[in-house]
């Protein structure tokens, strides 16, 4: 199947600092990504869709402007999690759909653990 | 995209047939149905999908009812890294359909 990979894998920071979160699909161009979200004991929350080249679109809830989303190429995206607090603590992870290795499915990155302090 | 309901939990033995069962009764004709599963502070791993006919890989096998209103994953041999949430999805094809995650079923073989 289609790799996808996240860096890192795991960030502690400080409150009030930002993170920036890497998204790379290594076979196949990805002309959509996704970002999720995971609380512990809970399931994946989509936050928001991005298509190469064009702003992310965010699922209700989600502060556009504290969680900056780029998708400048077809190989790479990444979540940027500005001012961080303790509550944004969470594993978030990656998702990435298309090209010809990943056709219409979806594969998922091994997330990135953020703890902030 | 349609909702879908699974028991939250269900175990088997260490090399018997597991299967999870899927509920969803309000799919539409172009939804498919998708299985993930998560094992343990990782990300999601694709296993199956499907429109309507049987589907099977090396991984696992799928099977949906005629009217496409239930699905059951079929792990032929379960082993113990089997153990794992395993999420039933369905999803329309097309740039703007989305992977919406429910709460998953928790598989958890034993020895």
């Amino acid at each position: 199947g289609a790799v996808v990979s996240q860096h890192p894998s795991r960030v502690i920071c400080k409150s009030g600092t930002s993170v920036k979160i890497e998204c790379r699909s290594l076979d196949f161009q990805a002309t959509t990504m996704f970002w999720y979200r995971q609380f512990p004991k809970q399931s994946l929350m989509l936050m928001a869709t991005s298509n190469e080249g064009s702003k992310a679109t965010y699922e209700q809830g989600v502060e556009k402007d504290k969680f900056l989303i780029n998708h400048a190429s077809l190989t790479l995206s990444t979540l940027t999690v500005t001012s961080a607090h303790p509550e944004d603590s969470s594993f978030y992870i990656c998702s990435a759909r298309g090209g010809l290795a990943g056709g219409d499915e979806q594969f998922f990155g091994p997330g990135t653990r953020l703890t902030v302090l | 995209d349609a909702k879908t309901t699974q028991p939250p939990s269900m175990d088997c033995a260490e090399g018997r047939a597991a299967n999870l069962p899927c509920n969803h009764s309000t799919i539409s004709g172009n939804e498919y149905v998708y299985w993930y599963r998560q094992i343990h502070s990782q990300g999601p791993q694709y296993i199956i999908h499907g429109l309507k006919n049987n589907e099977t890989n090396e991984m696992a096998s799928l099977i949906i009812t005629e009217d496409r209103k239930s699905s059951t994953l079929i792990l032929p041999h379960a082993t113990l890294r089997d153990t794992a949430v395993y999420y039933c999805i369905v999803r329309s094809t097309g740039a703007n359909s989305k992977l919406t995650f429910g709460k998953g079923i928790t598989l958890s073989v034993r020895p």
